[in-house]
């Protein structure tokens, strides 16, 4: 069956850095696009960014954009989201989730979370 | 960019059945998706296309978009049900995800 399992969050200081991973397993991680979601404390689901299938889409919120970056290692089924310049409000636990064939609809798995607590 | 309004609340006692709507313009033309995310847990899709089940979601999860008005309907309520759901759209002219803001059910 579909699993997906983050590793990688963690306590940070403002500024700093971390690098979040996602192992999937159980389907063929090349045929769909990949996402990461946040929700932070008392708040909603954010989405984050997302790599398409074939690798040359890549999206990011504008709350991320230019600090936070996406991507994949296909031999390792692994997608990783690599975070700069952390704030205190990208405290929050992340998400990795499966979509379809491509950047569309639904995502339809979500792996179990990892926190990132960005505090000094 | 696009934004998808719920509720923050519904409260519905045992047996009940429970409805979450979901505001957006021109959401008619859209398909709305949505998750459960109950307490520790990750989300979990329910719906998708509006009103398919994916496999494995009772048949009391059901879901409606008539009107411009998505909604999520949860028949015969259970205590389980509590938690925390979503809706979801594609935003085409972002060309990513959008959520909604995210409803509590409370179970009485």
């Amino acid at each position: 069956q579909v699993q997906l399992v983050e590793s990688g969050g963690g306590l940070v200081k403002p500024g700093g850095s971390l690098r979040l991973s996602c192992a999937a397993s159980g389907f063929t991680f090349s045929d769909h696009y990949m996402s990461w979601i946040r929700r932070a404390p008392g708040k909603g689901l954010e989405w984050v960014s997302y790599v398409s299938s074939s690798g040359y889409t890549i999206k990011y919120a504008k709350s991320v954009k230019g600090r936070f970056t996406i991507s994949r290692d296909i031999a390792k089924s692994t997608l990783y989201l690599q975070m700069n310049s952390l704030r205190a409000d990208d405290t929050a636990v992340y998400y990795c989730a499966r979509g379809l064939e491509r950047p569309t609809g639904w995502l339809d798995s979500w792996g179990q979370g990892t926190l990132v607590t960005v505090s000094s | 960019s696009y934004v998808l309004t719920q509720p923050p609340s519904v409260s519905v006692a045992p047996g009940k059945t429970a409805s979450i709507t979901c505001g957006g313009n021109n959401l008619g033309s859209k398909s709305v998706h949505w998750y459960q995310q109950r307490p520790g847990q990750a989300p979990l899709l329910v719906i998708y296309y509006d009103g398919d089940r994916p496999s494995g979601i009772p048949e009391r999860f059901s879901g409606s978009n008539s009107g411009n008005t998505p909604t999520l309907t949860i028949s015969r309520v259970e205590a389980g049900d509590e938690a925390d759901y979503y809706c979801q759209v594609w935003d085409d002219s972002s060309d990513h995800p959008v959520f909604g803001e995210g409803t509590k059910l409370t179970v009485l």
